[in-house]
């Protein structure tokens, strides 16, 4: 079966400092990745998304950025955090068009 | 317009009420439908998908309405474990972004004994 696994679960991190959230995908090949963020009391928002290795696409200009170096790999990163990056990030994973997605269980990233 | 529109809550119900939440979604061509539920500080999971005839599973029952863009979920006999945040989601038609899931904001649930 496919299970997707995210970490860390938690991160206090200050202004300014780097990121690095990591995803990966058990079970299954060449799957749809996302990236979303959920801010508090927020609704998701879609950061990336990759259709294979290399293919990024980013729907909201800011300073996070991603990459995905393996077909079930998908990395989220920042060079330098802001107050604003705080929120529940989540990867998600699909198996194509007609269905729906399985999340990670998310990272909780406070930035002080 | 946001593409999926829901009215946030809170519901609040006693165990064993019926209750319904409404969604509405801007793209009339979109494919497939979804409702999701997430639990507090967790991560959303699928609950059902929604199918043009409508279905149901166990005590939720979703309803899609493709003439008024209108997707429904109705709860019956209502547990405390259903106490959670329901989200609506839509995938556009294939002209659209491979894959790409439309959410709402989430209606807040709680039941209480």
């Amino acid at each position: 079966s496919q299970t997707i696994h995210q970490w860390p679960a938690t991160l206090v991190q200050p202004v300014g400092s780097p990121l690095s959230l990591e995803c990966t995908v058990e079970g299954t090949s060449n799957p749809n990745l996302y990236w979303y963020r959920q801010a508090a009391g927020r609704g998701l928002q879609l950061l990336f998304y990759s259709v294979g290795i290399g293919q990024i696409s980013s729907e909201v200009p800011q300073n996070l950025s991603a990459s995905r170096p393996q077909d079930r790999q998908f990395i989220l990163s920042s060079k330098k955090l802001l107050l604003s990056d705080s929120g529940f990030y989540l990867c998600a994973w699909s198996g194509g068009f007609n269905y729906g997605y399985t999340f990670g269980s998310g990272t909780r990233l406070t930035v002080v | 317009r946001k593409e999926v529109e829901q009215d946030p809550g809170p519901f609040n119900v006693p165990e064993g009420a019926t209750v319904a939440f409404n969604c509405t979604y801007s793209n009339s061509a979109s494919q497939s439908f979804f409702w999701y539920r997430q639990d507090c500080r967790k991560e959303p999971k699928l609950l059902m998908s929604v199918y043009s005839s409508g279905n149901e599973d166990g005590r939720f029952t979703a309803q899609l309405n493709r003439a008024s863009q209108y997707i429904s979920l109705l709860i019956r006999d209502s547990k405390l474990s259903d106490s959670a945040t329901y989200l609506c989601v839509v995938k556009p038609d294939r002209g659209s972004t491979l894959g790409r899931l439309y959410f709402g904001r989430g209606t807040q649930l709680t039941v209480w004994p």
